[in-house]
């Protein structure tokens, strides 16, 4: 079973380009997100998606942006790269709320931004 | 808003004791669920145990335990037994009952080290 599997794992960025981090999940979860792992800090949510073409702001949605055009698939972007957004970011899935089930995550893509 | 607080940024342990990771949550809501994740080197996210706030049972889960505090709003996390592949960050997360979300809020993690 792959569960939650991110692409790519590590990337190098120089400020100002853009990316894609990709998401993908095979366990038919309605609700995906995406989280960003900074020293010191947890895990802080930036954008959640709770179905099929929508999508809506977490803790720190500033500079990424995100689309959910399938169910399967969750993609975060970067158009303007800077290195305050150096970080691990983590990707999650679970059913909805009623179903009382935890969260699914990746293995989490390193990101650099010199 | 709902607050978690990690007040231990390390612990060290000998294996086969036993340590205790504290947690505390702020929270006005009584319909909620407390969850611990262990990230080993690897990075992976792994659910080691959850509690129901409307449970007075503590979870359980082999060597891994809680001590749920309701009215203390506190949720420590009991390893026994330690071993050398429970050396981890540990991050107490929370997360409201309800809602349309399922959004976790993460404390800012207990890095365990075992001693052999």
């Amino acid at each position: 079973n792959a569960g939650v599997t991110q692409t790519p794992k590590f990337r190098v960025l120089k400020t100002g380009q853009s990316m894609t981090l990709l998401c993908a999940q095979d366990m038919n979860h309605e609700y995906m997100y995406w989280y960003r792992q900074d020293p010191g800090m947890g895990l802080r949510l930036i954008h959640y998606s709770v179905g099929e073409g929508t999508t809506a702001k977490g803790e720190v949605p500033d500079g990424y942006n995100v689309s959910r055009l399938k169910k399967q698939n969750f993609l975060l972007g970067l158009e303007s790269a800077a290195p305050s957004q150096t970080s691990v970011y983590f990707c999650a899935s679970s059913l909805p709320t009623g179903w009382n089930q935890p969260q699914h995550f990746g293995d989490g893509t390193r990101l650099s931004i010199l | 808003a709902q607050t978690v607080t990690q007040s231990q940024p390390e612990m060290s342990v000998q294996e086969a004791e036993t340590v205790t990771l504290s947690c505390t949550y702020d929270t006005s809501e009584s319909d909620y669920y407390l969850f611990w994740y262990k990230q080993p080197p690897s990075r992976q996210m792994i659910l080691v145990i959850r509690q129901e706030a409307y449970k007075q049972q503590n979870a359980t889960e082999n060597r891994f335990s809680v001590n749920f505090q309701k009215a203390a709003k506190s949720f420590s996390l009991k390893i026994s037994d330690s071993q050398l592949g429970d050396a981890a960050m540990y991050f107490c997360a929370y997360r409201r009952g309800g809602g349309a979300t399922n959004k976790l809020i993460f404390g800012t993690g207990t890095l365990l080290a075992v001693q052999p």
